[in-house]
């Protein structure tokens, strides 16, 4: 099956320095990539997503990349804010496998005013 | 659509208790997850259905553990009898598997077995 692994499991930054979250899979077959955001006592929310046929998808100060090649895919935060602070997720899907997303262990950020 | 909808928010209960989590999708989808979340675990997935079908059941922990989904609109996720070990935040959600693959989580279920 899948294998996720992501990494630093906690990062902590200076308000306004970037932040680098990184995951690799194992399953050549995963077509989709979604990072979720889980605030404290929070449900995980899509932040961004970026499939297979894409190598880099950017959405103000976030930016996903992915390098199908190597199986791995990165998450970038620029610019960061106190309320970026939370636990973030990557996952591999392989769509048509009824959706099933595999979880990374998830990176606990923490932005320092 | 409000959403994924879990009830209860909360249980605290005893130790050898059923307890019974309840999940409604999201109208329209036809995949459903049940998560358990815990500091130590992280989000595991212990069952998953498609189109009210049980696909993969692999991460249920135990057999105290049972899911079902009698219908496209409802789920539940029952341990009996509860232990200790149980306690952790129950997340069930929903996607239209094929159409995109976001997952919509419900707000969970925190469980305490004392």
């Amino acid at each position: 099956g899948e294998n996720v692994e992501q990494h630093p499991s906690t990062l902590s930054v200076q308000e306004g320095d970037s932040a680098v979250i990184k995951c690799t899979y194992s399953d050549s077959a995963s077509n989709y990539f979604p990072w979720y955001k889980q605030e404290l006592g929070k449900r995980p929310q899509l932040i961004i997503d970026i499939r297979s046929n894409v190598g880099e998808k950017k959405d103000q100060r976030i930016a996903v990349t992915l390098n199908k090649t190597a199986k791995h895919f990165s998450l970038h935060i620029t610019e960061t804010q106190p309320e970026d602070s939370a636990v973030y997720f990557c996952a591999a899907t392989f769509n048509t496998n009824a959706g099933k997303s595999t979880f990374g262990d998830g990176t606990t950020l923490t932005v320092k005013p | 659509d409000a959403g994924v909808i879990q009830s209860p928010r909360h249980e605290v209960t005893e130790m050898g208790q059923e307890v019974t989590l309840r999940c409604k999708p999201i109208s329209g989808h036809n995949s459903l997850f049940w998560y358990r979340q815990t500091m130590m675990r992280g989000l595991e997935l212990l069952i998953y259905f498609n189109n009210n079908v049980p696909i993969d059941d692999s991460g249920m922990p135990e057999d105290r553990f049972s899911a079902k989904m009698p219908n496209a609109s409802f789920s539940t996720l029952k341990i009996q009898p509860s232990e200790p070990r149980d306690s952790a935040v129950y997340f069930c959600a929903s996607t239209l598997a094929g159409d995109g693959g976001e997952l919509f989580f419900g707000e969970g279920s925190r469980l305490t077995v004392l």
